[in-house]
Parts: C-alpha cells; structure tokens; sequence
C-alpha cells in the first residue's frame, strides 16, 4: 500500500473550471514536491512545500502539517493544464534522502 | 538554461547483458536521485547520492551499482539484466537553499532488455 495516497486518480474538466487534486501522507514530512509530467514528457517540479501555501501564476499548493494533507489548485483551467500531477514526500531529513511518489492524478481539460 | 542530461534516451539491451546509463545534473547541485518506472507503474526509488557519497538506497537490485563522480555526474550500472528490468529510468537533480529545494528532472533513459 503506498503511503502517499492522491485522490482522484483520474479527473476530466472542461476549460475554465476550478481544480484541486488532493494527497494525504501516513505520517509527518519534511517536504512535499508537486510534480507535473506531460504525455512522454519529463517531469517539472511544480512547487516544493514544508508548510503554508505557495502560488505561481494560476496554481497554489497549500499543505496542512497536522492533517498530513496537502491540496494543488489549478484556476481557471486550460487545455494545455492536462498532464499527470504528482504528489511526491520526503521524510528524511538528509540531503538526498529519496522522495516517494504518490500514484498520480491523470487530468484531462477538455476545450 | 541547462537542463539535467541523461544519456542514452534509448537503449535495447539482449537478456544477461550490461547497461550503463549516465546523468549529468545541473550545474552546481550536488544531489543524484535514480528511479526506475515501469510502464503504468509509479516511480520507485533506487538509490541517490549526496556530494558524491550514497545518501539514501531503496529497492536497487544487487545487480545493479551507481556512484556519483567528482563532476557530480552519477551513473548506474546494470548487470545481468533481466526482461523486467525494462522500463524507463530517470534521475533528478537538486541543490538545498536553506528550507527550500528545486528539483530538476532529466527525461530517462527508456530501457528495452530483449
């Protein structure tokens, strides 16, 4: 059972709509990455989070420590959005400790 | 900008054979991650260094070797390989600024072992 759970696994919306794709962790972290990889594309970090929220143009990511939960949103959504996203945590503490990557939400933005 | 570099993009191996796959990662980060991804499955980690010393090791095959060299290129050794060991492996590379991290991934070399 993996330890990093995303909910959906897959999400279908149409242009313009509001997003959020979640992940929850089974115990405390010292970072969570979201990542987006592309259809035969390379993965890109979106943001990096140990606590609070963070915003880049039309995405925010926001993580509840105590919860052990953290939330990407995607406004005003594009066709061009449509990617797999990625939950990805760090428990260790070290440098190079590994990163475990949740299973991924497919999503397709339909124009 | 330069990206992380992973070579080569495509290789096709016979059973039994060796494989060696390279990353070269951004310049001054001084942190290898390697995962193996099986098609439809999630990544799973093999091994990463940290300053050319192995930091954390996950479900890397005896097989299987990797270092990380004085350039903080890193390679990983496959021997012996096996029909399962197909799949794409992709390494990222990062560097600490205080809390914050920025990872950067390469695009995998996509392994066929025939």
């Amino acid at each position: 059972k993996n330890e990093v759970e995303q909910s959906p696994q897959n999400l279908t919306a149409q242009e313009g709509e509001f997003i959020t794709i979640n992940c929850s962790y089974s115990v405390g972290i010292s970072a969570l990455h979201w990542l987006q990889q592309h259809p035969g594309g390379g993965i890109v970090s979106l943001f990096m989070l140990s606590s609070g929220k963070k915003k880049h143009g039309r995405l925010i990511a926001t993580i509840n420590i105590q919860e052990k939960h953290s939330s990407l949103h995607i406004t005003a959504s594009h066709p061009r959005d449509s990617a797999v996203y990625i939950c990805a945590v760090r428990w260790g503490e070290t440098s190079g400790s590994r990163l475990t990557f949740g299973e991924g939400t497919q999503l397709t933005v339909n124009p | 900008a330069a990206g992380v570099i992973q070579s080569p993009r495509h290789l096709i191996k016979e059973k039994r054979e060796t494989a060696t796959l390279k990353c070269y990662p951004i310049p001054r980060h001084d942190t290898v991650y390697w995962y193996q991804q099986g098609p439809g499955q999630d990544p799973q980690f093999l091994i990463s260094f940290y300053e050319k010393m192995q930091s954390d090791k996950g479900s890397i095959p005896d097989r299987f070797s990797a270092q990380q060299f004085s350039d903080y290129h890193s390679e990983l050794n496959m021997s012996s390989l096996e029909l399962g060991d197909s799949a794409l492996y992709f390494c990222a590379s990062s560097r600490r600024d205080g809390i914050n991290e920025k990872l950067f991934f390469g695009s995998g070399t996509q392994l066929s072992v025939l």
